[in-house]
């Protein structure tokens, strides 16, 4: 069965800084991955999502992430964060013979930004 | 423009009733979801649908039921056979090959 791991629980980060987030998963072959974002109380928005192709993915709002086979990981990265980037950050896994219809979530990372 | 709306945004339950949790998408996707979030567990999945008349157990399915009787709306009900309904529910739907969008997410409280 798919899984995904997201280490880290709570990061604070200082406002211009680098963010990275850590996302591991366990999947047989490669899989659909994916990026989410959620601020309290909402729903979750897409950030980027890799598929196939170019391991180097860019999204919205500055992000990127880089899929890394032998790492199983696909970290998200910013290289200067903005206090609107404060939400709850989440990696999530699909199953290529499901397309993405059926995903698993990690657990999470809440990110804080101080001035 | 296109969507998918949840409601109501909040919602109590007493013990042993029924509530049914609403989820309407103009988006013309095939596939919808329900899931549940907890702090601290991420998303689970409980039930999903990919065409009309048609639906999926996921991984938390006890308790919840479903229906899909037109594209557009995907229905949760909440039975009193949930022990601990007490989360945050999201609908998403998704159409082959795009990633899943997200509704806004109906809080569920227990009176």
């Amino acid at each position: 069965a798919q899984s995904v791991t997201q280490p880290d629980i709570h990061i604070t980060v200082s406002e211009g800084a680098s963010l990275e987030l850590r996302c591991n998963y366990s999947y047989g072959a490669t899989p659909y991955l994916f990026w989410y974002v959620q601020s309290p109380g909402q729903g979750l928005q897409l950030l980027l999502k890799y598929f196939s192709g170019d391991t180097l993915v860019q999204g919205i709002k500055g992000f990127e992430a880089e899929f890394k086979r032998s790492q199983s990981s696909f970290n998200l990265r910013k290289p200067s964060v903005h206090w609107s980037d404060a939400a709850e950050y989440f990696c999530a896994v699909g199953d290529t013979n499901f397309g993405n219809e059926k995903l698993t979530f990690g657990t999470g990372t809440r990110l804080t930004i101080i001035p | 423009d296109g969507g998918i709306t949840q409601s109501p945004k909040y919602l109590f339950r007493k013990e042993g009733q029924n509530v049914t949790l609403s989820c309407e998408q103009n988006l013309n996707h095939d596939a919808m979801y329900w899931y549940r979030q907890d702090p601290g567990q991420g998303l689970r999945l409980i039930y999903y649908s990919q065409i009309v008349n048609d639906f999926q157990k996921g991984d938390i399915a006890e308790g919840y039921s479903v229906s899909r009787e037109k594209k557009e709306s995907f229905p949760l009900t909440v039975t009193s056979a949930q022990k601990n309904p007490t989360a945050f529910y999201l609908c998403a739907s998704s159409t082959r090959g795009r990633p899943q969008h997200f509704g806004d997410g109906t809080r569920l409280s227990i009176l």
